[in-house]
């Protein structure tokens, strides 16, 4: 079993749908963080979160660290927004390294 | 604007030699930066972590004399593949940590393709 595990894998929405993309992770963390990579191959850190919740215009991250799970929602989704999402955990006592999720590809239709 | 760039961002090149990968950090000093290869449609994979003016840690299973590193400076690491393989055909990917946040700032990639 993967330390990281994302679901769903693949996931087709229509422009303006309400997503949710979900990590669930097995292993103690300091920091988790939510990656946005397009097909081009650049990765962009969207989110870092050790608590709570943190919103940035149309994207919510969320982290429930007891059940050691986070969700990542796109509001009013558009085809930009088609990328692979991945989940990344920073584990406690290994500095700096992240365990990365398999990553979850969202394809956005108008 | 960018905070990490990579260069080149995509090389092909002959079985056999090596090519070398930089990495820059352009708004903060890192003493510390990561590289990363991935495989299409998989995740990231850490190969080793790169630290300023020593010996870079590398995971398991990652050849540290066929990926040579060197973080010469406290903005520019370099990844060398050494005598190519076709299987060494992947997209390497640098970060870095740091910034108000200490967050993670991703390079924008390397596709390297051995014939």
């Amino acid at each position: 079993k993967n330390e990281v595990e994302q679901s769903p894998q693949n996931l087709t929405a229509q422009e303006g749908e309400f997503i949710t993309i979900n990590c669930s992770y097995s292993v103690g963390i300091s920091a988790l963080h939510w990656l946005q990579q397009h097909p081009g191959g650049g990765i962009v850190s969207l989110f870092m979160l050790s608590s709570g919740k943190k919103k940035h215009g149309r994207l919510i991250a969320t982290i429930n660290i007891q059940e050691k799970h986070s969700s990542l929602h796109i509001t009013a989704s558009h085809p930009r927004d088609s990328a692979v999402y991945i989940c990344a955990v920073r584990n406690t006592g290994t500095a700096s390294k992240l365990t990365f999720g398999t990553g979850t590809r969202l394809q956005v239709t108008l | 604007g960018a905070v990490v760039s990579q260069h080149p961002s995509r090389v092909i090149c002959k079985s056999g030699t090596s090519v070398k990968i930089e990495c820059r950090s352009l708004d903060f000093q890192a003493t510390t930066m990561f590289w990363y290869r991935q495989f299409p449609k998989k995740s990231l994979m850490l190969m080793a972590t790169s630290n300023e003016g020593s010996k870079a840690t590398y995971e398991q299973g990652v050849e540290k004399d066929k990926f040579l590193i060197n973080h010469a400076s406290l903005t520019l690491s370099t990844l060398t593949v050494t005598s190519a393989h076709p299987e060494d055909s992947s997209f390497y990917i640098c970060s870095v940590q740091g910034g108000r946040e200490d967050t993670q700032y991703f390079g924008p990639g390397t596709r390297l393709t051995v014939l």
